[in-house]
């Protein structure tokens, strides 16, 4: 069973603009991760950020995360076409490496 | 240093037979996690081995097996495919389950008819 969910499903925007997409869990967590998937290809991974964080930052890339209410959102700055993608938000709530993703992001960068 | 790689990338079985798909992971990793990923129930965690040894299995039939080899790579073995297996199968490497990031492989299609 998926740990949380994303939201929204799907995103359109224009080059240029920023992306941002959320995600939310049930449990308690020991760091949540974002990944890009693109068209059903394997994953690749974004960004980490521990649950002793609140904001981490990876070049065009902002992740915040509030374990108080459960929710982490993704932003993407000046977005291209290229990240175009599936994007999906996976926590690991133990230390047994199982990660529980959540239903994804589907984004379109329109040039 | 080379990616994850997963042998076969497609895969078309019939029900009621049984497949075997591949997963090596990066040179130097020592653990390996399996993920089924399906439009309806999405990406699920399969099972995840460490030197050898299952360490974690995910809500799935005993019909899902796995294993690990001495040099890391590890196989997963459906028998008896039902209908429902049809998915994308994507394995997963790390240094050791101390390492929080998991790196990808691009996956086995896997189709039953």
């Amino acid at each position: 069973s998926q740990q949380g969910e994303e939201d929204p499903q799907a995103l359109s925007i224009q080059e240029g603009e920023n992306a941002t997409m959320n995600c939310s869990y049930k449990t308690s967590i020991n760091n949540l991760q974002w990944y890009r998937q693109n068209s059903g290809r394997g994953l690749v991974h974004l960004i980490l950020i521990r649950s002793n964080e609140r904001e981490k930052h990876s070049g065009r890339l902002r992740v915040t995360l509030d374990t108080s209410k459960k929710s982490s959102s993704l932003l993407i700055t000046a977005s291209r076409a290229a990240d175009t993608a599936s994007y999906f938000c996976a926590t690991d709530a133990s230390m047994t490496r199982q990660l529980t993703f959540g239903s994804g992001t589907q984004l379109t960068v329109l040039p | 240093k080379a990616g994850v790689t997963q042998t076969p990338r497609y895969l078309i079985k019939t029900r009621g037979q049984q497949v075997t798909l591949s997963c090596s992971p990066i040179s130097g990793h020592r653990s390996v996690s399996w993920y089924q990923q399906t439009p309806g129930q999405g990406l699920q965690f399969l099972f995840e081995y460490f030197s050898e040894t299952q360490r974690n299995k995910g809500n799935f039939p005993g019909r899902f097996s796995g294993r690990q080899f001495s040099n890391s790579r590890s196989e997963m073995n459906v028998s008896t495919l039902e209908l429902g297996d049809s998915a994308l199968y994507l394995c997963a490497s790390s240094l050791s389950p101390a390492q929080e990031t998991q790196y990808f492989g691009p996956g086995t299609r896997l189709l039953v008819l």
